[in-house]
């Protein structure tokens, strides 16, 4: 059984912090990995996808991705309101891809 | 990039009628084609792909069947809902290893 691990949360960062949110998923053949953000009532949307070992950066997001560990992180730098929301991460795991539960997170102002 | 058409945004049925949702595909053809349920506060659950016409894959043992008539166009039924079957339903589309695109999702209570 395929399956992603992650923290339901609620993680709460004040207004301009960084907010670090964490993954880990059990297939290591997984070539690609995401992270989607999904507000309250709504559909989930791509924020990052990474494929390689590393960091991966796209203005405040930073994506982490560690195969040997099997982890995989996304940074939000300079948090704002309006990044408050579920973040699900997801692998893709040949015709389907595996969502974890998403962390909720919450940016005070 | 793919558009997810997917109608009612919500939906209220009572227990033991009939489920029709359907989904339709803009800007790419042959998808990979998803029906997912999110129950509240919790991950989405695959309920069925399908990789072609008429070729439907089912994940999860239930009450709901699916099917694709044309290419582009997704179909999740049921003859009749049970309590269990409220969710939020998301269609999707994506090729392998790549970004899913999903369309708006239906709310459905089933009372």
């Amino acid at each position: 059984q395929k399956e992603v691990e992650q923290n339901s949360g609620p993680l709460s960062v004040p207004e301009g912090a960084i907010a670090s949110l964490n993954c880990t998923y059990s297939d290591r053949g997984s070539q690609s990995f995401f992270w989607y953000r999904q507000y309250s009532g709504k559909s989930p949307e791509l924020i990052m996808f990474i494929y390689s070992n590393g960091d991966k950066e796209d203005g405040r997001f930073t994506a982490q991705l560690n195969k040997a560990s099997q982890y995989v992180s996304l940074l939000i730098r300079d948090s704002q309101p309006s990044d408050s929301a579920t973040y699900l991460c997801a692998f893709s795991g040949g015709f389907k891809t595996i969502f974890g539960a998403g962390t909720r997170l919450f940016v005070k102002a | 990039s793919q558009t997810i058409h997917q109608w009612p945004a919500t939906l209220v049925q009572p227990v033991g009628s009939p489920l029709s949702l359907e989904c339709t595909v803009e800007g790419t053809s042959n998808p990979n084609l998803y029906w997912y349920r999110q129950a509240a506060g919790r991950g989405l659950q695959l309920l069925f792909y399908s990789v072609g016409i008429g070729q439907i894959s089912s994940e999860v043992p239930q009450n709901l069947s699916a099917s694709r008539p044309q290419d582009r166009q997704f179909i999740l039924s049921s003859k009749k809902l049970l309590l269990s079957d409220s969710g939020f339903y998301l269609c999707a589309s994506h090729r392998v290893n790549t970004e899913a695109f999903f369309g708006q999702g239906t709310r459905l209570t089933v009372v």
